[in-house]
């Protein structure tokens, strides 16, 4: 069991927008504002979509959006295109024992 | 650019022990933290340690504690993941990851190494 708590899939249409949430505690999410997400296709390695809970690196798309309210992160993809089709991952800083706490991943269906 | 090239994929007999590499280049490697996480088939990821190359100094996650050991060879840029007493639980790619300058996310990612335990 994974110390985040992600949905395990989401679908939606090309050109929609989709939102993927990620629960954790007063001991990680809730504390730091060090909120990381991840996007991994099928065989390959995870790529940093965003970091400091809303910060993007520079090629990331403005189509990538990310949040955080009280425990909760949220990541959003608007317009969605075929290519968003893929595991997203949310991971955390949970203190100097923990370090990083991972969610269990979320499948994104493009339909 | 940054790189970071894991070595190939290896089989394990339980109660082995197993070593992947992760050889950095295109940055200067004593500069950023290198972590080591794990994906376990269908799973999701798996934070397990740290090192900072500048001073050796390592943390590694609980429950990973006495079996693993992470270090570097900072003539070669090359960080190393030792497993010990593995078991069919530790079926999974292991990654390396380049972190910003304090740790705190990883922004570049080796390519995985499968390392697969299997009597």
């Amino acid at each position: 069991q994974s110390a985040l708590t992600q949905p395990a899939s989401v679908s939606g249409s090309p050109g929609q927008s989709i939102t993927i949430s990620c629960t954790g505690t007063s001991s990680d999410v809730g504390s730091f504002n060090l909120v990381s997400w991840y996007q991994q296709h099928p065989g390959k390695a995870p790529k940093l979509l965003i970091y400091e809970v809303t910060k993007r690196p520079s090629g990331v798309s403005a189509r990538f959006s990310a949040s955080k309210y009280g425990n909760t992160a949220s990541l959003t993809i608007s317009g969605l295109q075929a290519e968003d089709e893929a595991d997203y991952h949310c991971c955390s800083y949970g203190g100097s024992r923990r370090w990083w706490v991972f969610g269990g991943g979320t499948k994104l269906t493009v339909l | 650019q940054v790189q970071l090239a894991q070595s190939g994929a290896d089989v394990k007999r339980p109660g082995a022990s197993v070593t992947v590499s992760c050889k950095a280049s295109g940055y200067k490697f004593t500069a950023y933290y290198i972590h080591w996480i794990r994906q376990a088939p269908g799973r999701g990821l798996e934070w397990m340690g740290w090192i900072n190359p500048n001073s050796g100094g390592t943390t590694y996650a609980e429950r990973f504690q006495g079996r693993v050991t992470v270090r570097t060879d900072t003539s070669t840029n090359t960080a190393y993941l030792d497993l010990s007493s593995v078991t069919s639980d530790d079926t999974a790619v292991y990654y390396c990851a380049k972190t910003d300058p304090l740790g705190s996310w990883a922004d570049d990612w080796g390519q995985g190494t499968r390392v697969t335990v299997s009597s």
